[in-house]
């Protein structure tokens, strides 16, 4: 089965355009999820998608948003980009079943820089 | 507030020894703890959860504990290969709630050869 894929790997930006981060989940898996890792701040966690709908949000401001598809895959926008923003955005993708206990599985990330 | 936290940014140990990897919690209502690894340039790799009815768990290789008293887990690596060498990340989560992972800062271990 095939894992976690994001696109693109690396990405290259200027300050106030915007950017758009894709994630496939593993086949199955409806629970999406993303995270910014910078090297100050560790993992942050930015949302949760399941089902097409967003059910958890991080402390991120407004400029950072996404949404999932029907087919579970998700997308994450980033306007008005800032230096700070330069960071690696990983996709996690989780089976919600009861006897789950919702282990994620992480993609490889996208490399965003911001000039 | 909720927060997860690793005692040792960095630890350097000797190919063959055993390496041991602590991290505090602070969310009583966390019922769910997973370790991660993370290689340069990948995402976080699974290596071993734990539920809070338990205290201890093992895998190949590696064991993870849990004390719940004093809301503590560590994460142990026997005969640390090479191959070890990475950044571990712990985890918690509230399981039958929404997808919200707590992780912590992160411990690099380096495997001396």
């Amino acid at each position: 089965k095939a894992g976690v894929t994001q696109t693109p790997r690396y990405l290259i930006k200027t300050r106030g355009q915007q950017v758009t981060l894709s994630c496939s989940p593993i086949s199955g898996h409806r629970s999406v999820s993303w995270y910014q890792q910078t090297p100050g701040q560790g993992l942050q966690f930015l949302f949760e998608y399941f089902s097409e709908t967003q059910r958890n949000k991080g402390n991120f401001p407004g400029r950072f948003s996404g949404r999932q598809f029907s087919n579970s895959r998700s997308e994450m926008n980033v306007s008005t980009l800032e230096l700070g923003d330069s960071a690696l955005y990983l996709c996690a993708s989780s089976l919600e079943r009861e006897a789950e206990r919702k282990t994620q599985y992480f993609g490889p990330g996208t490399r965003l820089l911001v000039l | 507030g909720e927060s997860v936290g690793l005692h040792l940014p960095t630890l350097s140990v000797q190919e063959g020894d055993n390496s041991i990897i602590n991290c505090a919690y602070s969310n009583s209502a966390s019922d769910y703890f997973i370790w991660y690894k993370q290689e340069s340039g990948k995402g976080p790799q699974f290596i071993i959860d734990i539920r809070s009815n338990m205290d201890k768990r093992q895998g190949q290789r590696v064991t993870v504990l849990l004390n719940k008293t004093v809301k503590h887990l560590s994460l142990q690596i026997a005969a640390t290969q090479p191959g070890d060498s990475a950044v571990y990340f712990c985890a918690e989560n509230i399981s039958g709630g929404y997808q919200k992972v707590t992780f912590g800062t992160g411990t690099k271990l380096q495997v001396i050869p």
